[in-house]
């Protein structure tokens, strides 16, 4: 079964408003990706974190990898409707790297 | 271009009949990957190939198999020994392998309903 948990499953938020994605991990992760899956299409890459407590941006977007490499969060500062999505976030295991495990994910609704 | 292909979008089955499904890239890409999306469950792995002629069976390999005879493909047969084929199936590709931090490139997915 799934080992990399996402919450919330789902979010709806006004435009404008903030928006946060947590992902938590059994075991300890040795990168962690991100990705963004529009209503029909398929996944794309959003970004990758490597060192413990890493912290990375991009424009509205802020993502952080936790100390034990174990949680991250993606953060979007005022949404606008092109946000709607799913985010999933995604990686190998440390002792396991053969597998790569994606999250449930989070799916994001904006209202105009 | 450089990207995947998968073919068809859309595809339909009769309950019994095996099926295969294409995946081509020209990315020249060693490792390349199939997963499984059913709503609300998030990605699950089907199998992985790491390079020409290897493949390993992900977490929900049972009903399916795949080869990997070219570096450029990684078909995936969805046999009648799967309970619930009816999915949305994605292959993706990566430069290496997961553990070297490459990200996976994904196709835009077939669509398989099997009645």
């Amino acid at each position: 079964g799934q080992q990399v948990m996402q919450i919330p499953q789902y979010q709806h938020v006004q435009e404008g408003e903030d928006f946060t994605t947590y992902c938590n991990s059994s075991t300890t992760l040795s990168n962690i990706q991100w990705y963004k899956q529009r209503p029909g299409g398929h996944p794309v890459f959003l970004i990758q974190l490597v060192k413990s407590g890493e912290v990375k941006k991009q424009k509205r977007l802020t993502f952080q990898f936790g100390e034990a490499k174990k949680n991250s969060s993606l953060h979007i500062t005022a949404t606008q409707t092109t946000d709607v999505g799913t985010y999933f976030c995604a990686g190998p295991r440390t002792y396991n790297f053969n597998k790569f495990y994606f999250g449930s994910g989070t799916k994001l609704n904006v209202k105009p | 271009d450089g990207g995947i292909t998968q073919s068809p979008k859309y595809l339909f089955r009769k309950e019994g009949q095996n099926v295969t499904l294409s995946c081509e890239q020209n990315l020249n890409h060693d490792a390349m990957y199939w997963y499984r999306q059913d709503p609300g469950q998030g990605l699950r792995l089907i199998y992985y190939s790491q390079i020409v002629n290897d493949f390993q069976k992900g977490d929900i390999a049972e009903g399916y198999s795949v080869s990997r005879e070219k570096k450029e493909s990684f078909p995936l047969t969805v046999t009648s020994a799967q309970k619930n084929p009816t999915a949305f199936y994605l292959c993706a590709s990566s430069i290496r392998p997961s553990h070297y931090n490459s990200p996976l490139h994904f196709g835009n997915g077939t669509r398989l309903t099997v009645t």
